[in-house]
């Protein structure tokens, strides 16, 4: 089974200074995928970043890369430069490589709040 | 692509009674999934089709719910004798993984927001 944590319930920042929001994961199988999704108020998740775990280099989407750290089970995302816009809860999420349904299994969130 | 786009956007029901709710997805995507997604919390997987087959239920999703994705397009998600509990944000994602694997995201709605008073 995969779990995902994220132990940071709030993060305040200043606009444009960057921030790391943490995820740590637990699984058993050797090939998975890391997400992260955004989600403002309005309420839909947003796509942000994709790491396989077989991926040598760590992802990098804009203003958004992702620390991908294997050995300690850790996908931190880093958003450069932030943006009034940015204010909003981000997800980690993970999807295991034995899972067929390719669904989705999502952290209980961090929200971002960016200072003007 | 239009998006994944789902109706009602709020629904106020009196427990007791059924509602249903329905999910569009994105018109090439031939998976969809429902998840629920409770105040302060993280979506929480509840099912899953591939084409018009559902192939994984949750646990979470008792016995009073129902999905279904009759011609294989959108889909529908009822919550009979609804009860306070079942107040939450139901949000509904499409995704194909042609040639792309596990590396696609999925697609989510904008959500429908239930209340049971």
């Amino acid at each position: 089974a995969q779990k995902i944590t994220q132990t940071q319930p709030g993060m305040f920042v200043q606009e444009k200074e960057a921030v790391t929001l943490d995820c740590t994961y637990d699984t058993s199988d050797q090939s998975y995928g890391l997400f992260w999704y955004k989600q403002p108020s309005s309420g839909e998740m947003i796509f942000l970043i994709y790491q396989g775990s077989y991926d040598e280099q760590n992802a990098t989407e804009g203003r958004y890369s992702l620390n991908f750290q294997k050995a300690r089970k850790s996908a931190n995302l880093v958003i450069s430069a932030s943006q009034l816009g940015d204010s909003a809860m981000y997800f980690c999420a993970m999807r295991g490589g034995m899972d067929s349904s390719y669904k989705l299994i999502f952290g209980s969130g961090t929200r971002l709040l960016v200072r003007p | 692509d239009t998006g994944v786009s789902q109706n009602p956007r709020h629904k106020i029901t009196k427990r007791g009674q059924n509602v249903t709710f329905r999910c569009d997805p994105i018109s090439e995507h031939n998976r969809l999934y429902w998840y629920r997604q409770t105040l302060g919390q993280g979506p929480e997987f509840l099912t899953y089709f591939q084409n018009e087959a559902q192939l994984e239920k949750s646990r979470l999703l008792s016995d009073r719910f129902s999905a279904e994705r009759p011609k294989g397009s959108f889909s529908t998600l009822e919550i009979q004798r609804t009860e306070q509990g079942d107040s939450a944000m139901y949000l509904c994602a499409s995704s194909s993984h042609e040639g792309a694997g596990g590396r696609s995201p999925l697609h989510f709605g904008n959500g429908t927001r239930l209340t049971v008073t």
